[in-house]
């Protein structure tokens, strides 16, 4: 069994670029949600996708937007990044909506200049 | 007032010491609750689910008080692997899975 995985591991851009991240599920898994964590925080909330569609969003603007392909896996894009943009972006997949247990990825950690 | 509030850390104990920790959730809503275990520069990996009647895993007791809108995670005979931050979870299971993360508590076992 595969487990969840994302890339890339590291990434720097600078103010104002665009970044696409993204996120295999583990096998198996429909449902997949996007946290970011800043430095010495809990990871927040960003969204979660449930078979292609977006199924609840958390306090993020806008310029956050994700994907979810046919095959689970989904991309986190960020337009017109900002200095406190810079975070560890995880992901995280779980077996169906009503389940309680989510496996996170590494996660991509994003550093904006 | 934030959802999620933990005790701030960080503890540092000795090895073989008892600690504890204590989370306390605003939202009489929340449905579920969990601690996760996060260690430096890694991923959170579920430590456990907490239930209301209470529940223990080996060295690791996790206690719920829906009255009070408080979890707590007990370990027992600390061990140096135990070092890590936790991350205490609140699933409020509305039309989505709302998780909410507390901003977690560092442990440090010392030898």
């Amino acid at each position: 069994e595969t487990g969840v995985t994302q890339s890339p591991t590291h990434l720097i851009k600078t103010r104002g670029q665009q970044v696409t991240l993204r996120c295999s599920s583990q096998s198996g898994h429909n449902t997949v949600s996007w946290y970011q964590q800043a430095l010495g925080q809990g990871p927040q909330f960003i969204f979660q996708y449930y078979r292609e569609e977006e199924n609840g969003r958390g306090n993020f603007p806008p310029r956050f937007s994700g994907l979810q392909f046919p095959n689970y896996s989904s991309e986190l894009n960020v337009n017109a990044l900002e200095l406190d943009d810079s975070a560890l972006y995880l992901c995280a997949s779980s077996s169906s909506l009503a389940s309680n247990e989510q496996f996170f990825g590494p996660g991509t950690r994003l550093t904006v200049l | 007032r934030k959802e999620v509030e933990q005790d701030p850390g960080p503890f540092n104990v000795p090895e073989g010491a008892t600690v504890a920790f204590n989370c306390t959730y605003s939202n009489s809503a929340s449905q579920s609750f969990f601690w996760y275990r996060q260690d430096c520069r890694k991923e959170p990996k579920l430590l456990m689910s907490v239930y209301s009647s209470g529940n223990e895993d080996g060295r690791f007791t996790a206690q719920l008080n829906r009255a009070s809108q408080y979890i707590s995670l007990l370990i027992r005979d600390s061990k140096l692997s135990d070092s890590a931050t936790y991350l205490c979870v609140v699933n409020m299971e509305t039309s989505y899975d709302k998780v909410i993360f507390g901003p977690g508590t560092s442990l440090s076992v010392i030898p």
